[in-house]
């Protein structure tokens, strides 16, 4: 697609429920990062891919967070047991960046409209 | 670990005024990547313009220039002839070349252009 899409925009849910999360990414960028903007605050980060495998999930809170890109394309990020501090806009973005000296980069990283999750 | 402060939460000024956003940043390594972004009501961030750490010319995008003091670790945005569109959230964020791009950012400026 022409930009990093989000599914859903808004996605209300209750306490202890599972929730999933997706991005589509700009097709033929290999990086894929997930933030996390709770209300007032600059975005987190939380995990990013290179191609299918998780190069750096450091910024995963617990556990009960899990995201998956299996094909190197879309990714799902998954969180189980939803508490209410899990509230939050969860943003995903795409680049073309390549590990140093295998490819040019500018540093940008596109990013979609997020999906907004509300735990009741 | 590095830090990214923006001091200002508002900011509100008139249309064709110019602005200037403030930014600081905490790191020890010399080369890295510096960006303003722009997230307005509909939630996507905008990169509205980037600047590498090596290059000492400030980056400059039409209405949009920076001023970037590495000794100061100083980076803030100027917006010339400030237009209603550019009211949004203003976020810097910092990126070290060797950290595929995994941005930590401010805390955030909520800039109001008033007609």
């Amino acid at each position: 697609g022409a930009g990093v899409s989000q599914t859903p925009s808004n996605k209300v849910t209750e306490k202890g429920k599972y929730v999933e999360l997706r991005c589509d990414p700009i097709s033929g960028h290999t990086a894929l990062y997930w933030y996390r903007q709770s209300l007032g605050q600059g975005p987190e980060f939380l995990i990013y891919f290179q191609g299918t495998g998780a190069a750096d999930d450091s910024g995963l809170p617990n556990d009960r967070f899990f995201a998956v890109r299996p094909e190197g394309s879309v990714s799902t990020l998954k969180i189980q047991r939803t508490e209410r501090g899990d509230s939050a806009v969860y943003l995903c973005a795409s680049s073309k960046w390549a590990p140093p000296g295998q490819g040019s980069n500018t540093g940008e990283l596109f990013f979609g409209e997020g999906s907004r999750l509300t735990v009741l | 670990a590095q830090t990214v402060t923006q001091s200002q939460p508002e900011m509100s000024v008139q249309e064709a005024e110019t602005v200037t956003l403030s930014c600081t940043y905490d790191t020890s390594e010399s080369n890295y990547y510096l960006f303003w972004y722009k997230q307005p009501p509909s939630r996507q961030m905008i990169l509205v313009i980037r600047q590498e750490a090596y290059k000492q010319q400030n980056a400059t995008e039409n209405r949009f220039s920076v001023n970037f003091q590495k000794a100061a670790k100083s980076f803030s945005l100027k917006i010339s002839d400030s237009q209603l569109g550019d009211t949004a959230m203003y976020f810097c964020a910092f990126t070290t070349i060797q950290g595929a791009q995994k941005l930590v950012f401010g805390q955030g400026t909520r800039l109001t252009i008033n007609p």
